[in-house]
């Protein structure tokens, strides 16, 4: 697609459950980026893939948290054990990474909104 | 760690006004960007500013950086009210590939 894909786009769940967030980014992009953003709260940095691997996971808040990208392509975050304070959404972000003249800027989805109950 | 800071984090201002929002940062840094977002939307970005001295220019907006002061302003000139948004800076630490956000400002534009 033209932009970054993410879904669900809304996704209500109980406490305890564990949840999916899948983004697929700009054909071509090679950079991946998490990030979450609270209610009236700015942006907080996740987790990073450059290609497959994900040499910077030091935004993860806690080991319930993990991403994976396969392909080089789709990424997925999963939130295990899901709490309320995880309520927040979940931004994902593509850029050119090593894949050309990269000036860093980032290309946002539209994120997806997770409600924890 | 990196810090970046915004001010101010709310503004509300009349049509036809002029005003500045300031993004400092804590460490060396020649990157900075600028995004707007619009309430339950993602980001979008406006500029980015590559080097000390880069100004940039889009309609009514206008970016800049310096370097040595780690100091950017978006300058907004002659608001109207399509403007109201939230607006982020956001920094690269050098060779990071990481953008860290700074809190946003809220601007509200009144008629």
């Amino acid at each position: 697609g033209a932009g970054v894909s993410q879904s669900p786009s809304n996704k209500v769940t109980e406490k305890g459950k564990d949840v999916e967030l899948r983004c697929d980014p700009i054909s071509g992009h090679t950079a991946l980026y998490w990030y979450r953003q609270s209610l009236g709260q700015g942006l907080e940095f996740l987790i990073y893939f450059q290609g497959n691997s994900a040499p910077d996971k030091s935004g993860l808040p806690s080991d319930r948290f993990s991403a994976e990208r396969t392909g080089g392509s789709v990424s997925t975050l999963t939130i295990q054990r899901t709490q309320q304070e995880d309520s927040a959404v979940y931004l994902c972000a593509s850029s050119y990474g090593l894949a050309g003249v990269n000036t860093g800027e980032l290309f946002f989805g539209e994120g997806s909104r997770l409600t924890v109950l | 760690e990196l810090k970046v800071e915004q001010n101010p984090l709310f503004l509300s201002m009349q049509e036809g006004k002029n005003y500045t929002i300031y993004c400092n940062y804590s460490t060396t840094s020649d990157r900075l960007y600028w995004y707007r977002q619009d309430p339950g939307k993602s980001l979008e970005s406006l500029f980015v500013l590559l080097s000390n001295g880069a100004v940039k220019q889009e309609g009514r907006l206008m970016a800049s950086l310096d370097t040595k002061a780690r100091l950017s302003t978006l300058h907004i000139t002659a608001a109207v009210h399509d403007l109201s948004a939230t607006y982020f800076c956001a920094v690269d630490k050098s060779g990071n590939e990481k953008l860290t956000f700074g809190t946003g400002t809220r601007l509200t534009i009144i008629p």
